[in-house]
């Protein structure tokens, strides 16, 4: 069967600091990827997604950035972390376009920035 | 434009009632999909349903339920004889198939269901 992972599940981090939060996939080959961010009181925004190794999509300008290693690896970064980032990331995979099938989410990170 | 509407942002009802959860949405396209998903307190969202466009049918799930009507843009979702568990946070969510990859979520409405 198949599994998403991501960690950390909470993450505290000052204004400025960097930020990685991983998302691994098992149990299925070349899924699409996606990030989500969850603000409080809205609903799920997507970030990012990928149908691929190396390929990424952003669906918003903003101060983060995706990444994909690895086949069934997805990275979320910043460089420099602002307030406005603070929220509920949720990675999600899908088989083939997620227009057509439905989308299988991670646990979430739950980031708080001061 | 594409606009997913649950005008209910918060609904308390007590353990047997019976609630639906209304779900508006906007689109030009005639080929289109439309989904459901579950967030309990622990944060993962959880699959419930997906409906295509061509299909108007009803779908009964146990005691979950959903209607759709195309002449009204609404998918709208019952809990019948409600239950603590189903305390969450329900999202409605549309995609385009001429849209790409982009599922667009309704803002979410939250159920509390107390014993």
């Amino acid at each position: 069967s198949q599994t998403i992972h991501q960690w950390p599940a909470t993450l505290v981090q000052p204004v400025g600091s960097p930020l990685s939060l991983e998302c691994t996939v098992e149990g299925t080959s070349n899924p699409n990827l996606y990030w989500y961010r969850q603000a409080a009181g809205r609903g799920l925004q997507l970030l990012f997604y990928s149908v691929g190794i190396g390929q990424i999509s952003s669906e918003v300008p903003q101060n983060l950035s995706a990444s994909r290693p690895q086949d069934r690896q997805f990275i979320l970064s910043s460089k420099k972390l602002l307030l406005s980032d603070s929220g509920f990331y949720l990675c999600a995979w899908s088989v083939g376009l997620a227009v057509y099938n439905e989308q299988f989410f991670g646990p979430g990170t739950r980031l708080t920035v001061l | 434009a594409q606009k997913v509407t649950q005008a209910q942002t918060e609904i308390s009802v007590v353990e047997k009632e019976d609630v639906t959860l209304d779900c508006v949405y906007e689109t030009r396209d005639t080929t289109y999909y439309l989904f459901w998903y579950k967030q309990p307190p622990s944060g993962e969202l959880v699959f419930l349903i997906r409906r295509n466009s061509f299909d108007e049918q009803n779908e009964i799930s146990g005691r979950y339920s959903w209607n759709f009507q195309k002449s009204t843009s609404s998918f709208n979702f019952t809990i019948t004889a409600s239950q603590v568990v189903d305390s969450a946070v329900y999202f409605c969510a549309l995609s385009e198939e001429g849209a790409g990859t982009a599922l667009i979520f309704g803002k979410g409405t939250t159920l509390s269901v107390s014993s």
